[in-house]
């Protein structure tokens, strides 16, 4: 099964309005998460590593008032689009890594896929 | 900044054939290596992966080739099957303080025909 889950797995939102989305370590604690988008036809864009505890730290060019990275526990980090408008339209992954090294141990949840009207 | 490319955008082969997809990456430093399948609407999975002190990893039906001398990466697919259709992204980790952080290339759409 999962390791990593997303919510919502999709979502639909008006113009100006906030979204919050939910990535969690399922049987695992996860001390870093990462959060990438994604859009259509396009690769994987790293937008912000999330460390618990501590402040996010976003990759060059990502707004970090617009998105607002929170991980409050080990097995939990959110992402919140804030002022969402049509071109935050885009398909939201994160990841999380359990061991102390990366190998096989690096697990993407399924995507949030956020459509703004 | 660095970033990891692919050589073929689209690739299309007949079912049981063998398919072989190319990565370049340009991060001198990138010590890890993983290959990625995604399917519409869906998270990566994870295919294979090679550290940087090896040169060839085989799982079942893949295998992946590393040439750091020319940093290029390859994904061989054997008996390719309709499954197999699916976008297939190469990863590359520079370890160290980026740790966990992936620099994804620019995919490859796989389309395996009966």
């Amino acid at each position: 099964g999962a390791v990593v889950s997303q919510h919502p797995s999709r979502v639909i939102c008006k113009s100006g309005t906030s979204v919050k989305i939910e990535c969690r370590s399922l049987d695992f604690q996860a001390t870093t998460m990462f959060w990438y988008r994604q859009f259509p036809k396009q690769s994987l864009m790293l937008m912000a590593t999330s460390n618990e505890g501590s402040k996010a730290t976003y990759e060059q060019g990502v707004e970090k008032d617009k998105f607002l990275i929170n991980h409050a526990s080990l097995t939990l980090s959110t992402l919140t689009v804030t002022s969402a408008h049509p071109e935050d339209s885009s398909f939201y992954i994160c990841s999380a890594t359990r061991g102390a090294t990366i190998t096989g141990e690096l697990f993407f949840g399924e995507g949030s896929r956020l459509t703004v009207l | 900044g660095e970033s990891v490319g692919l050589h073929l955008p689209t690739l299309s082969v007949q079912e049981g054939d063998n398919s072989i997809i190319n990565c370049a990456y340009s991060n001198s430093a990138s010590d890890y290596f993983i290959w990625y399948k995604q399917e519409s609407g869906k998270g990566p999975q994870f295919i294979i992966d090679i550290r940087s002190n090896m040169d060839k990893r085989q799982g079942q039906r893949v295998t992946v080739l590393l040439n750091k001398t020319v940093k290029h990466l390859s994904l061989q697919i054997a008996a390719t099957q309709p499954g197999d259709s699916a976008v297939y992204f190469c990863a590359e980790n520079a370890g160290g303080t980026s740790y966990g952080k992936l620099t994804f290339g620019q995919g490859t759409i796989l389309t395996v025909h009966p």
